[in-house]
C-alpha cells in the first residue's frame, strides 16, 4: 500500500531564504506527483506537476524535482517571501486506479 | 470564474442530528470527489462519483453517503453524524478521473458534539 510522508510537519525560517520541502513514497510505481499550497480558508492550488518519466519542473520561484527511484521528491522555494507561507502538501497518483495519495503536509512560515 | 461552492463554511452539530454539505461546480465536470483532512494526515477520499448518477466509496465511505442526480451537485451526507465525523471536509471536481486538473472548494469545517 502506497505511504506518502512529508518532513518536517513544520518549518520556519526568515524572509529571504532558499528552502527545500520533501515528500517520500514507498511504492515507486507512480504515475504522477503533484505539489499543492493548501490557505486556510481557500482550499487547494495545484503548484507543479511531474510526470512520472519527468525529473523537474519549474514554475518561477518554484522548482519540484522527482526522483522515483528513491521513492522522492523536493519542493525547492527560492527567494521565500511572508506571502509563501501555507501549507504544502505532495500527492501521488498510481498508476492502477489514478486516485491521489496524499502526504499530511508541511506547515511553512516565513518571517519578514 | 471556474469554481467549486462548498456550503456551509463552517458547522457544529449534534450527534445524530443528519446534515448535508452542499457541493456545486461551474465547469462541466464530470468527475467529483469528497475528501476529509485530518491532523496529521493526508486528504482521504470519502466518495467519488465520475459521472451522473455514478458514485463509488473511497478509502473512508462509512457514516457518509452521497448522490449525483445532476452533473453540477455532489452533496455529502451524514445520517447520523459522530464525533469521530469531526473534519475539515474539501470537495473536488476534475474533467475526468484522472485529470491533472483538479479545482478544490474552499473546505468545510465540521465540529459534531
Amino acid at each position: 500500500k502506497q505511504e506518502v510522508t512529508q518532513i518536517p510537519a513544520a518549518l520556519s525560517v526568515p524572509e529571504g531564504e532558499n528552502l527545500v520541502l520533501n515528500c517520500s513514497f514507498t511504492d515507486s510505481a507512480i504515475y504522477n506527483l503533484q505539489w499543492f499550497r493548501q490557505d486556510p480558508g481557500k482550499g487547494l492550488t495545484s503548484l507543479l506537476l511531474i510526470q512520472s518519466s519527468q525529473r523537474e519542473q519549474t514554475s518561477g520561484r518554484l522548482n519540484a524535482s522527482l526522483d522515483k527511484s528513491s521513492g522522492r521528491s523536493t519542493l525547492y522555494i527560492a527567494a521565500s517571501q511572508p506571502g509563501d507561507s501555507a501549507t504544502y502538501l505532495c500527492a501521488v497518483r498510481m498508476d492502477s486506479n489514478y486516485q491521489l495519495i496524499w502526504g499530511a503536509g508541511t506547515k511553512l512560515i516565513i518571517k519578514p | 470564474e471556474a469554481q467549486v461552492t462548498q456550503n456551509p463554511r463552517y458547522l457544529i452539530t449534534v450527534t445524530g442530528k443528519k446534515l448535508t454539505v452542499t457541493c456545486s461546480q461551474n465547469m462541466n465536470h464530470e468527475y467529483m470527489s469528497w475528501y476529509r483532512q485530518d491532523p496529521g494526515l493526508g486528504l482521504r477520499q470519502i466518495y467519488y462519483s465520475m459521472n451522473v448518477e455514478v458514485t463509488d466509496k473511497g478509502d473512508v465511505p462509512e457514516g457518509y453517503k452521497v448522490s449525483r442526480k445532476e452533473k453540477r451537485n455532489f452533496p455529502l451526507i451524514l445520517e447520523s453524524p459522530s464525533p469521530n465525523q469531526t473534519s475539515l471536509y474539501f470537495c473536488a471536481s476534475s474533467p475526468y478521473r484522472g485529470s491533472t486538473e483538479a479545482f478544490f472548494g474552499q473546505g468545510t469545517r465540521l465540529t459534531v458534539v
